[in-house]
C-alpha cells in the first residue's frame, strides 16, 4: 500500500465530454504528480504541484488542468475529452525532502 | 533530449536465470535514475533507485548497474522468479525535482516456471 488512492478506478465518457479524476495523499505529501500512460507505453508527466500551486508542466494542451487541495488531495480535469485521452492517468505523491514518488493505482479512462 | 530509451521492449527468462533491462538517456542534467515494476491494473512501485556518484547499487536480487559516460543504466534480477513477471520501466529526473520523471517504453518480463 502505498497511501496514495485514486478514484474511480474505471471511468467511460465521451468524446467532448469533460472529467475529473481524484487522488488523496498521505498528510505531508506536498508534492503530487499526475502521469498519463497509454496502453502499452511509459507514464508521460502531465504537471506537478506543490502547496496548491502548478510548478511544472509536461508537453499537455491547457484544456488539462489541475488542483491541490490543503487536505493533501488532487485533482486531474480534462476538458472536450479527445479518443487520444483514452489512457491510466496516475498521480504520484512525494512528502518534502523525500525522493521516492509513490504512486496511486491510477484511473483507466476511456473515451468512445 | 528529454527522451530515455528502453530496451527490449519484450523479454522471456527462464526460472533462475538473470533478466537484464538496459535504457539510455540524453539529459546530462539528469542526476536520478529509478527502476519502477508494474503489474496489470495497479501503478508503479519503486524496485531501486541510483545516482551518478556510484556505479553499482544492490538490494536483494536486483541490482542496478550505471555508466555516466556512456549515459546508460541497466536493471538486473537475479535468480528471476514467477513472480518478478510484470512491466518494469526506467526512469529519470533531476534529483531536485523526482515528481517530474521522464520514464523509458518499458519492458515486458515473462519468467517460466
Amino acid at each position: 500500500e502505498t497511501g496514495v488512492t485514486q478514484s474511480p478506478t474505471h471511468l467511460i465518457k465521451t468524446r467532448g465530454q469533460q472529467v475529473t479524476l481524484r487522488c488523496s495523499s498521505q498528510s505531508g505529501h506536498n508534492t503530487v504528480s499526475w502521469y498519463q500512460q497509454a496502453l502499452g507505453q511509459g507514464p508521460q508527466f502531465i504537471f506537478q504541484y506543490y502547496r496548491e500551486e502548478e510548478n511544472g508542466r509536461g508537453n499537455f494542451p491547457p484544456r488539462f488542468s489541475g488542483l491541490q487541495f490543503p487536505n493533501y488531495s488532487s485533482e486531474l480535469n480534462v476538458n472536450a475529452l479527445e479518443l487520444d485521452d483514452s489512457a491510466l492517468y496516475l498521480c504520484a505523491s512525494r512528502p518534502t525532502g523525500f525522493t521516492e514518488a509513490f504512486f496511486g493505482q491510477g484511473t483507466r479512462l476511456t473515451v468512445v | 533530449q528529454q527522451q530515455v530509451k528502453q530496451s527490449p521492449q519484450s523479454l522471456i527468462v527462464q526460472k533462475g536465470g538473470i533478466s537484464i533491462i538496459n535504457c539510455a538517456y540524453e539529459n546530462t542534467a539528469f542526476d536520478y535514475f529509478p527502476w519502477y515494476q508494474q503489474f496489470p491494473g495497479k501503478g508503479p512501485a519503486l524496485l531501486i533507485a541510483i545516482r551518478p556518484d556510484v556505479s553499482e547499487k544492490k538490494e536483494g536480487r536486483f541490482t542496478i548497474s550505471f555508466n555516466k559516460s556512456a549515459k546508460q543504466f541497466s536493471l538486473h534480477i537475479m535468480d528471476s522468479q514467477p513472480g518478478d513477471s510484470a512491466t518494469y520501466f526506467c526512469a529519470a529526473s533531476r534529483s531536485s525535482n523526482t515528481g517530474k520523471l521522464i520514464f523509458g517504453q518499458g519492458t515486458t518480463l515473462q519468467v517460466k516456471p
